[in-house]
């Protein structure tokens, strides 16, 4: 699976669109970006996933560059829950996830 | 979404016991379940890969014989921390794979399980 890159931390002031950009530039073209994210002594939530197209939820909304080589997960209206460790990951088997880093989110009051 | 459950959340024993914690995919089936390690200010490592009816397939460096795991069915995976030792303490996670959209599949997770061994 391709590896990725993202800011260790960002910060959001509540209610805005928080942006977490990350970079796949080995992609391959049959590797999917899964967004997953981790409230502390939780159990990874699954956020969105896509391919080539931008796809949206209830949760979050994701851009996917057109060469694929990065994308950008958007919480449109950022809440204090919305506090987290946020995981880009790409994959295109079926195998266990690579996790790295992550980018530790932190919303503001 | 899919629902995967952990048990016990919290565990604590004494050096040299065993433990089991169960991991089950609540509104779906999952061949393919997987159990993860994180320790403190880490990121979650994968120990194995579960599938059911078959043996599991572990990592590099996970010993097989001290993580034994069992997927006997396609709702449940088990996890045994045999002769357990204070540096086996950790967050242990599992999540099972889910059919997906356009022939993916979703990876969902459990609530995890703390280990603290004394």
């Amino acid at each position: 699976d391709a590896k990725t890159t993202q800011p260790p931390s960002m910060d959001c002031a509540e209610g805005r669109a928080a942006n977490l950009p990350c970079n796949h530039s080995t992609i391959s073209g049959n590797e999917y970006v899964y967004w997953y994210r981790q409230i502390h002594s939780q159990g990874p939530q699954y956020i969105i996933h896509g391919l080539k197209n931008n796809e949206t939820n209830e949760m979050a909304s994701l851009i996917i560059t057109e060469d694929r080589k990065s994308s950008t997960l958007i919480l449109p209206h950022a809440t204090l829950r919305d506090t987290a460790v946020y995981y880009c990951i790409v994959r295109g088997g079926a195998d266990g996830l690579t996790f790295g880093k992550g980018t530790h989110l932190i919303i503001q009051p | 979404g899919a629902v995967v459950s952990q048990h016990p959340s919290r565990v604590i024993c004494k050096s040299g016991t065993s433990v089991k914690i169960e991991c089950r995919s609540l509104d779906f089936q999952a061949t393919t379940m997987f159990w993860y390690r994180q320790f403190p200010k880490q990121s979650l490592m994968l120990m194995a890969t579960s599938n059911e009816g078959s043996k599991a397939t572990y990592e590099q460096g996970v010993e097989k014989d001290k993580f034994l795991i069992n997927h006997a069915s396609l709702t449940l995976s088990t996890l045994t921390v045999t002769s357990a030792h204070p540096e086996d303490s950790s967050f242990y996670i599992c999540s099972a794979r889910a059919g997906g959209r356009g022939g993916t599949d979703t990876q969902y997770f459990g609530p995890g399980t703390r280990l603290t061994v004394l």
